[in-house]
């Protein structure tokens, strides 16, 4: 079965770490351009950050709000995506979902179920 | 960054009745490629987003044939022929065409 399976999310304070993973099965993780998308309650999607293949060069970006405090990577050996997240803020509470483009260009066809990450004194 | 903007925010239909909504983008989502990398989302209460429609117009594999994308440049459009229950959810365009990859508010569509 194809899936991604996020994991990690949990309750941290203000200023505290955090790292999610997202595993992959059932497709070639090594050949995708991975995502993470995360939505705060009762709004809308935001894009997070993303990592392309090793072999397209496996570079990174990130939105603005996360620049300087959030860091995607991967492990291909073990089709996993990471979220180290530091600094983190109240308004960083979401559910951060990984999210891939497998067989369409330009829209992602494979969400994980998500993982909540609540920041919180 | 291209700001997406939706409408209308809310949908109250018809069960079996058409439903429609637009997404604007602020700049045009057309790549050199021709390709406008526009994609519409559902995400049904308490589940992940899923992928309807792909590049404007393209249905993905196990998406109903009462689902279907238009649109060009800058204005988009998802159209629901008929809409069943199931339908219900919030809808979102998406566009990958330039990083970072934006959404639009989401639509409510609810039944009357």
């Amino acid at each position: 079965e194809v899936q991604l399976v996020e994991s990690g999310g949990g309750l941290v304070k203000p200023g505290g770490s955090l790292r999610l993973s997202c595993a992959g099965s059932g497709f070639t993780f090594s050949n995708d351009w991975m995502n993470w998308v995360r939505q705060a309650p009762g709004k809308g999607l935001e894009w997070v950050a993303r990592i392309i293949s090793r072999t397209a060069g496996g570079t990174t970006d990130y939105a603005a709000p996360v620049k300087g405090r959030f860091t995607i990577s991967r492990d291909d050996s073990k089709s996993t995506l990471y979220l180290q997240m530091n600094g983190l803020k109240t308004e960083d509470t979401a559910v951060y979902y990984c999210a891939t483009s497998d067989t369409t260009p330009g829209a992602f066809d494979l969400w994980g179920q998500g993982t909540l990450v609540t920041v919180s004194s | 960054e291209i700001v997406m903007t939706q409408t209308p925010l809310s949908s109250p239909v018809t069960l079996g009745q058409p439903a429609s909504i637009s997404c604007r983008s602020s700049q045009s989502l057309v790549r050199s490629n021709g390709d406008a990398y526009l994609s519409w989302l559902l995400q049904r209460p308490g589940q992940p987003p899923r992928l309807l429609i792909y590049k404007a117009s393209n249905r993905f594999s196990g998406v109903p044939d009462r689902f279907s994308g238009s649109g060009a440049g800058t204005d988009f459009t998802l159209n629901i022929s008929r809409v069943e229950a199931e339908d219900v959810g919030v809808y979102y365009c998406m566009q990958a065409t330039q990083s970072p990859s934006t959404f639009g508010q989401g639509t409510k569509l609810e039944i009357k």
